[in-house]
Order: structure tokens, then sequence, then C-alpha cells
């Protein structure tokens, strides 16, 4: 079973509507993001948590939001969908430290129209 | 200016042949120094981390230049398997551990 787990794979959805994005891990990181990646430009941080008690804004946090339910789990919401949000989703781990490689989710592939 | 620029490529490369590709970062404070490999669509895999010394693993070299920030990727034996998007990757600086930032990434297309 993979290590990190990203739910839904793919969704298309409409402008306004509110969508969840979950992951899972069970490498027992304390750490976890959510980055967007689009055509020709780098994957950029959206949120990230350090622990469950712990939530910070990344670089385009605006429009979204995250929950961390517990250390294994980290979701991201869109509280309400609009085109430009149209992306490719990654949810990452990673353990405390400076040389932390980070291990990433499938991915999600959100359309929204 | 980006953070982290990287060359799109594609570099065209023939299967055996040697290819090597630069990144550059502009914060000077970065401590931490990745290559990342992405398949199609796929998740960014950890390729290696890249040392002050420089560090090879197997037929990949990494070198970092901290004078003039860049580091590089070479990749030496090429394989048709080595096709794929490089990323390069940058810690943020000394506060900003587990904060990362990543370049668009190099193409490599390995031919027969």
């Amino acid at each position: 079973d993979a290590d990190v787990t990203q739910t839904p794979r793919n969704r298309i959805t409409k402008t306004g509507k509110r969508i969840m994005l979950e992951c899972s891990q069970t490498k027992g990181h304390d750490r976890m993001y959510w980055y967007r990646q689009d055509p020709g430009l780098g994957l950029r941080l959206i949120y990230y948590s350090f622990d469950v008690k712990d939530i910070n804004k990344g670089e385009i946090s605006d429009g979204y939001s995250v929950s961390r339910q517990a250390q294994a789990k980290f979701s991201l919401s869109l509280e309400s969908a609009i085109p430009n949000q149209t992306a490719l989703y990654f949810c990452a781990t990673s353990e405390t430290g400076s040389y932390n490689e980070q291990f990433f989710g499938p991915g999600t592939r959100l359309t929204v129209l | 200016r980006k953070e982290v620029e990287q060359d799109p490529g594609p570099f065209n490369v023939p299967e055996g042949a040697t290819v090597a590709f630069n990144c550059t970062y502009s914060n000077s404070a970065s401590q931490s120094f990745f290559w990342y490999r992405q398949d199609c669509r796929k998740e960014p895999k950890l390729l290696m981390s890249v040392y002050s010394s420089g560090n090879e693993d197997g037929r990949f070299t990494a070198q970092l230049n901290r004078a003039s920030q860049y580091i590089s990727l070479l990749i030496r034996d090429s394989k048709l398997s080595d096709s794929a998007t490089y990323l390069c990757v940058v810690n943020r600086g000394a506060d900003s551990w587990g904060k990362l930032q990543f370049g668009a990434g190099t193409q490599v297309v390995v031919t027969p």
C-alpha cells in the first residue's frame, strides 16, 4: 500500500462548489504539506502543518483552507471553487529536520468548470 | 525573478550519452538543495540531495556552487528510463526548514 494517499484522484466540479481533497499517510511523519502544480510553474505551497496543532499558510493560501484531523490526515478545502484553481494538487509529508526529504502522494487532478 | 530557475528543455539525449543541466537560486540563505524526478504528471520523488562537496549516486552527479548560487545535475550513460522532468528544489533559508521552493523543471528525453 502507498505510504501517502490522496482522494479523490480526479475531480471535475463547477464554479462556486465547495470541494475537499483528502490526504492520509502511514509514514508516521509530523509534517504535512499541500502543493499545487500548474504547467510551466514549479510546485507552489498552499498550506503546511508541522504537527496536529500547527497550521501555516504557504505562498498561495487565498481561496483555500485546511484541517489537520490527526497526525495522519490533512485535508484541503476549496470553499468556493473558481476556474483558476484548476491544477494538479499534491500532498506531501516529511520528518522533522533540515535535510528532510518530502514524500508525495499520487496527486489529485482538479478541474473547475 | 523566480526564486529557482531552470531551463525547461527538452534536452534530447541519445541513449548512452551524458547530459548536464543547471539550476540557479536567488536566496543566498538557502541551506538545503535537492534534485527530484517527476515522471509525466506523477508525483515528484527525491533523486538525490546535493551536498556542498558535491556527491555522486551511480550515474548521477550533483554539484553545488554557493558563490554563483547554482546547482547542477549530470547524468552519465543515459538510459531510456531516465526520461523525466528533473526538479531543482531549494529550501527557503535557515529559518524555513521544511519549506521548499521548487523549480519548474528541466525535461530530459532519452532517445534510442
